[in-house]
């Protein structure tokens, strides 16, 4: 398996722009993670999915911050408008029941 | 609310040296502990991991783990470290709802 699998790597944007990131999770895992990470906080839950299901969304920031997952193999994390505050790793990890989170090489954002 | 705390925020040892890293959780019931590595620019590596079972877990790159539930603690052990091992360790505890809560991660620097 390639493991999960996230897009782009890198992204520099402006200030107010959109922002969609990707992510592919590993096939079989029922469940898919957004963490955030940035040196003032750590790593951060921001969403995470069961079966295609958002279950828990209490870490995304703002309003300006969405999820989704159309189906078992794809899910996006937007941001709308970016913010400089924005910048940082987003990682997307996944897992089945009671496994262990398999996580993404990360996407690093710089908003300017 | 769980939470997990790494005192630690830099470690520095001798190519050779033996190595703990610690981490102290807390959580009402038996929590499901893990150790995660982070190199430079990458995703996070699962190390070990401590779901039931017997305390002292083994894991990849010869890496170890104990746990103490008297101590709430889940610290990370190596025998002998190598120049390669030079990253960032975080620790985690998860419940039955799967999702990670991290630790603020100790860098780990060697010494040739």
């Amino acid at each position: 398996d390639a493991g999960v699998i996230q897009s782009p790597r890198h992204e520099v944007t402006e200030m107010g722009q959109e922002v969609t990131l990707r992510c592919k999770p590993i096939s079989g895992h029922d469940y898919l993670f957004w963490y955030r990470q940035t040196m003032m906080r750590g790593l951060e839950l921001l969403i995470y999915f069961n079966n295609n299901v958002p279950i828990d969304d209490s870490g995304m920031p703002e309003d300006r911050f969405s999820a989704k997952m159309p189906n078992a193999s794809f899910s996006t994390l937007k941001i709308q408008p970016s913010e400089p505050r924005d910048s940082a790793v987003y990682f997307c990890a996944s897992s089945r029941p009671q496994g262990v989170a398999f996580f993404g090489q990360g996407t690093r954002l710089t908003v300017v | 609310a769980q939470s997990v705390t790494q005192p630690d925020i830099h470690i520095t040892v001798s190519e050779g040296a033996s190595l703990e890293l610690r981490c102290n959780y807390s959580y009402g019931a038996t929590p499901y502990l893990f150790w995660y590595v982070q190199s430079p620019g990458q995703g996070l590596q699962l190390l070990l991991k401590y779901f039931s079972g017997d305390t002292l877990v083994q894991g990849i790159k010869g890496f170890e783990a104990e746990f103490k539930r008297s101590q709430s603690s889940f610290n990370l052990r190596k025998p002998s470290v190598h120049w390669s091992d030079a990253a960032e360790y975080f620790c985690a505890v998860s419940d039955s709802s799967y999702k990670l809560i991290f630790g603020s991660g100790t860098r780990l620097l060697v010494r040739p």
